[in-house]
């Protein structure tokens, strides 16, 4: 059974960083599409980042050059590193698994129960 | 950026059928998948490439794709049908993930 257990949520200040961890079990990180998706306070969900198993990493737009995806694998670890951080990168933080088909990415399989991140001085 | 428009609400009495859109420009040529979540949970996959359901999915819920628009169905519906409901899509010239605005359903 995969599982995914995130932490490293807290209360930081505007222009602080944090870094999330994403734990994972029955699953090898490293050869799997693995990505973040938060979720603002009462507003949908956000795709946020994404690492390939080959070591490619893809942001959003609205998190390029503040956030850095990254994996450890003797840990079979996901991270979010999270920099200058600003008050709308208040949300929920889940890390999820991303399926594949023939190498083309698909949905978002296996997720955790999420991290909360609040931005507030 | 690709974008996804699903109505803010769709309400439907119990036993009845519920029908949520997702609108995108030419959405029928992108695989689109639909998530449940209900409130302090992370969201469940339902429905994936178009129209399959992963292993523990009720046959209640069903999907399609075509042209501009994609739909999920939830056929008899019951009150632990009452969620959130979001589509998405990977959209491959940018290597970027896309969710829908997100569906509120509620059952009378």
């Amino acid at each position: 059974e995969v599982q995914l257990v995130e932490s490293g949520g807290d209360l930081v200040q505007p222009g602080g960083s944090l870094r999330l961890s994403c734990a994972a079990s029955g699953l090898i990180v490293s050869s799997n599409y693995m990505s973040w998706v938060r979720q603002a306070p009462g507003k949908g969900l956000e795709w946020v980042s994404v690492i390939y198993s080959g070591g490619s990493t893809y942001y959003a737009d609205s998190v390029k050059g503040r956030f850095t995806i990254s994996r450890d694998n003797s840990k079979n670890t996901l991270y979010l590193q999270m920099n200058s951080l600003r008050a709308e990168d208040t949300a929920v933080y889940y890390c999820a698994t991303v399926g594949i088909v023939a190498g083309i990415p698909e949905s978002f399989q296996h997720w955790g129960q999420g991290t909360l991140v609040t931005v507030s001085s | 950026s690709y974008v996804l428009t699903q109505p803010p609400s769709v309400s439907v009495a119990p036993g009845q059928t519920a029908r949520i859109t997702c609108g995108g420009n030419n959405i029928g040529s992108k695989s689109v998948h639909w998530y449940q979540q209900k409130p302090g949970q992370a969201p469940v996959l339902v429905v994936y490439d178009d129209s399959d359901r992963p292993s523990g999915i009720p046959e209640r819920f069903s999907g399609s794709n075509s042209g501009n628009t994609a739909t999920l169905t939830i056929s008899r519906v019951e009150a632990g049908d009452e969620a959130d409901y979001y589509c998405q899509v990977w959209d491959s010239t940018s290597d970027h993930y896309v969710f829908g605005t997100g569906t509120k359903v509620t059952v009378l």
